[in-house]
């Protein structure tokens, strides 16, 4: 099972910052927080990762709470090519335990013109 | 640099039939993954290669799935003999180690009738 909660679904309106929460309240220290999106049918895009501090890419900022049990994907200026299915999980690194991604139901995110 | 690749991309087969899903994951990635979605449900890990080794295949749902990674670089899926709760997108997911963000491809739909 998923290890986080998101909420079913969000709209945003064009040009505004969509700010997406999660929760993983039982992360463990060395597991990571990865976002992927869905845009229809095609296969999850990989968006941004983190461990404890904030991150930012061109794609997106994410933010983690400082006892790691929530965090926000932030996008800045959202478009209506960014209507999807966003999924936040957690994942290890390092060590000898699955590594696999355990998908969740994700925050369908619709941007509004 | 080319992006993970599946064939087919659509496959409609008859219950009781063969079909093999072929997967190119990104050049030099030795970690590659099989998911799939089947209606309505959430995306399911099937299996993760290291190279040529199965690392983790606690996903693959019965014996009539059949992953292989001869050599370490591309994947094939069979599944023999097809039933029709088989029908789904599967998709395909490489990196290059297993600490490191994995990039899925576009999958592959597959509906058995």
């Amino acid at each position: 099972d998923a290890k986080t909660t998101q909420p079913t679904s969000m709209d945003c309106a064009e040009g505004r910052a969509a700010n997406l929460p999660c929760n993983h309240s039982t992360i463990s220290g060395n597991e990571y927080v990865y976002w992927y999106r869905q845009i229809h049918s095609q296969g999850p895009q990989y968006i941004i990762h983190g461990l404890k501090n904030n991150e930012t890419n061109e794609m997106a900022s994410l933010i983690i709470t400082e006892d790691r049990k929530s965090s926000t994907l932030i996008l800045p200026h959202a478009t209506l090519r960014d209507t999807a299915v966003y999924y936040c999980i957690v994942r290890p690194r390092g060590g000898s335990g699955t590594y696999k991604y355990i998908f969740g139901t994700g925050t369908r995110l619709k941007v509004l013109a | 640099e080319a992006g993970v690749t599946q064939f087919p991309s659509h496959s409609v087969i008859e219950k009781g039939q063969t079909v093999t899903l072929r997967c190119d994951p990104i050049s030099g990635h030795d970690n590659l993954y099989w998911y799939r979605r089947v209606m309505g449900k959430e995306i399911k890990f099937l299996l993760h290669f290291v190279k040529e080794s199965k690392q983790d295949e606690s996903g693959m749902p019965n014996n009539r799935f059949l992953a292989e990674r001869t050599g370490g670089t591309y994947s094939t899926l069979k599944v023999q003999p097809a039933e029709l709760e088989d029908s789904g997108v599967y998709f395909c997911a490489s990196s290059r180690d297993r600490n490191t963000e994995a990039f899925f491809g576009q999958g592959t739909r597959l509906t058995v009738v």
